[in-house]
């Protein structure tokens, strides 16, 4: 199985900062990785797919990059709204797995 | 607007058997494989498996195969997440979500609300 590493587990950050989220796989997933945001009693939101397409409707401040093992998605200008949990997730074969999570927390 | 709309929570025992559903509308249902996915209390995010609902193919993650069973019947546009035999760790939330393609790999693009299934005696 491929496995998903996500780094950090969580972090503190303030409205207005820019935060970045990695996510390596153990072998490479070519950009068959998409980013999830998840908040508590919410279904997850596609954020990100094809690695560093933006989904429609999604803040332009949301960016994705990566290819193969080594992924990024990066928050510009944190807004209160994106205070949440980011799974990456990839679908390049099965099993698809998620790494486990990274919760971007209020300072 | 897609929408993928599935049942209420349940709560049931161990040992019991247990279908959940997932309906989805607003877009053309066989075109687009579901997939599901467990999250466990605290937890992380889990691939089950995903259907194919225009010929109700499926393929399992091993982690799950031969405990959960995946249908569908496209003349309602609703797959279903089946457990024969319940236990107290598939205590979770269940998410269908819709399977979308950008080359050839498939990813969710639109989710249910989730289905919470508690399984206590």
């Amino acid at each position: 199985d491929i496995q998903m590493t996500q780094a950090p587990s969580s972090l503190s950050a303030s409205v207005g900062d820019r935060v970045t989220l990695t996510c390596r796989a153990s072998q490479g997933i070519r950009d068959s990785l998409a980013w999830y945001q998840k908040k508590t009693g919410t279904a997850p939101k596609l954020v990100v797919y094809a690695a560093s397409r933006l989904e429609s409707g999604v803040p332009s401040r949301f960016s994705g990059s990566g290819y193969g093992t080594n992924f990024t998605l990066i928050i510009n200008s944190l807004q209160p709204e994106d205070f949440a949990t980011y799974y990456c997730h990839h679908y390049y074969s099965t099993p698809y797995t998620f790494g486990q999570g990274t919760k971007v927390e209020m300072k | 607007e897609v929408q993928l709309v599935q049942s209420g929570p349940e709560v049931k025992k161990p040992g019991e058997s247990l279908r959940i559903s997932c309906q989805g509308s607003e877009y053309s249902f066989t075109n687009y494989w579901i997939r599901w996915v467990r999250q466990m209390p605290g937890k992380g995010l889990e691939w089950l498996g995903d259907i194919d609902p225009s010929d109700s193919y499926t393929s399992y993650s091993p982690s799950f195969q031969g405990h959960v069973t995946m249908s569908a019947d496209k003349s309602i546009t609703t797959t279903y997440l089946r457990w024969s035999a319940l236990k107290a760790s598939d205590t979770a939330m269940y998410y269908c979500s819709r399977v979308n393609y950008y080359g050839n790999s498939g990813y969710s693009d639109s989710w249910g609300q989730g289905t919470q299934v508690t399984v206590t005696s």
